[in-house]
């Protein structure tokens, strides 16, 4: 059964202080790992899809990259309005008896201090 | 662009109650999505319709949930009767295909559900 596993739960930082958000997953045969920003109250936002190891995606201060076991969330310099919770997503190859269903990590939830 | 709209927003029921939950998906979208967020944790997909077909119901509770899409564009989610387990936040989410590329997925603002 697919899983993925995000750490830390929670990580704060100060304004423009860098750092990474990590995310491991086991699957029978990666079709897409996917990030994703959910602030309180509202559902996910979509930021990036990745699809092979060796891939980087980057938006304005967030840069996603993908190896065979995990995939890490770099955020340069972040702002207070970066605060948000982090998801990580994976989709598998369809299987016998499996399914391509999205499977969600618990999320790394992130608060920027000014 | 709209994005995928659901109704209502909150719900407060008693358990054994009923309760169903609207969503209208982005324009064009076949592939549509209901997802349960429990507290703390990610979202875990209950029901996912291509057009008005179901393609993966695996994880739905279906003596108590039950869901259509009728006509291939909206869609609800219903649950009867209500435990108190089911206290959460129901997501909708849609998407242009089910395989990529195009198939990143595009969610709601959600239903928080409060069973008492």
């Amino acid at each position: 059964e697919d899983q993925v596993t995000q750490s830390p739960e929670a990580l704060r930082l100060q304004e423009g202080e860098s750092s990474s958000l990590n995310c491991s997953y086991t699957v029978s045969g990666l079709r897409g790992l996917f990030w994703y920003r959910q602030d309180p109250g509202k559902g996910p936002e979509f930021l990036f899809t990745l699809y092979s190891a060796g891939e980087e995606k980057e938006k304005e201060r967030l840069k996603a990259t993908l190896t065979k076991k995990e995939s890490f969330l770099h955020i340069t310099a972040p702002k207070p309005e970066d605060s948000a919770t982090y998801l990580c997503a994976v989709q598998s190859y369809l299987t016998q008896g499996g399914s391509e269903k999205l499977v969600f990590g618990k999320g790394t939830k992130l608060t920027v201090n000014p | 662009e709209a994005g995928v709209a659901q109704s209502p927003r909150y719900k407060i029921i008693e358990k054994r109650q009923s309760v169903a939950f609207w969503c209208n998906p982005i324009s064009g979208h076949a592939t549509l999505y209901w997802y349960q967020q429990i507290l703390g944790q990610g979202p875990k997909l209950l029901i996912q319709f291509q057009n008005n077909g179901v393609v993966d119901d695996s994880q739905l509770p279906k003596d108590r949930f039950s869901a259509e899409r009728l006509k291939g564009v909206d869609s609800t989610l219903k649950i009867q009767p209500a435990k108190l387990e089911d206290s959460a936040v129901y997501l909708c989410a849609s998407s242009l295909f089910m395989q990529p590329p195009y198939n990143e997925q595009f969610f709601g603002p959600g239903t928080r559900l409060t069973v008492l």
